[in-house]
């Protein structure tokens, strides 16, 4: 069965530094998706970045990018210049095309320091 | 933007207690999921939904859990005798299942069971 470690419970950032959020993955699929959710206060899922596994370009959405690592099955996140609204749950995800049901990590709290 | 949206935002239910949550996924999704966080865990996938017929379903969903689209708008998930241990936040999503690999997450519904 596919797992999802996020070895990280808590982070912390001072404000607009970078920092680094990890995630490995197993799986024996070759075809899946990997995301990063972040979970404010208010508990709703929101998508922050995803990268299709066949693709070998790292995926960039303004200040986060990933460092997707395929044979390493890693998937980390990276925000670049924190800001105080960044902080919340990231949650790292992987799912299959054909079904699409999400498999979570346990998430990391992230706390960003003004 | 079009959104998922989710009621009731709390419910309060009494154990042994038959309890409906609703969603409404975005109008032009095909795939829909159920998915339910207890207090300070990871999301866990509990169910997805397509062409009018369960498509996949994890091993939390059992005989005391259904799901329904009545009326082609609607996206029920029905409990039907509660459990203490049921007390968790449910998340709907919905996505297009047309190459589209992203779910959007409604706003969630708190059910505390006591």
């Amino acid at each position: 069965a596919q797992t999802v470690t996020q070895s990280q419970p808590e982070m912390s950032v001072q404000e607009a530094e970078t920092v680094t959020l990890s995630c490995t993955y197993d799986t024996s699929e070759s075809d899946y998706y990997l995301f990063w959710y972040k979970q404010p206060p208010s508990r709703q899922m929101i998508l922050v970045i995803r990268q299709e596994a066949y693709k070998q370009q790292n995926a960039t959405e303004n200040r986060f990018s990933v460092n997707f690592q395929k044979a390493a099955k890693s998937f980390s996140l990276k925000i670049s210049d924190s800001q105080l609204g960044d902080a919340a749950m990231y949650f790292c995800a992987y799912s299959e095309g054909s079904q699409g049901n999400l498999i979570f990590g346990k998430g990391t709290k992230l706390s960003v320091k003004p | 933007e079009p959104e998922v949206t989710q009621t009731p935002s709390h419910q309060v239910t009494q154990m042994g207690q038959e309890v409906i949550l609703r969603c409404v996924p975005i109008s032009n999704h095909l795939y829909f999921y159920w998915y339910r966080q207890i207090l300070g865990q990871k999301v866990e996938f509990l169910v997805s939904f397509y062409n009018n017929e369960i498509s996949e379903k994890s091993e939390i969903f059992d005989d005391q859990f259904s799901v329904e689209r009545p009326d082609g708008s609607n996206f029920t998930l029905k409990i039907r005798s509660t459990k203490l241990e049921d007390s968790a936040m449910y998340f709907c999503a919905s996505r297009t299942g047309h190459g589209d690999t992203e779910a959007f997450f409604g706003q969630g519904t708190r059910l505390t069971v006591v």
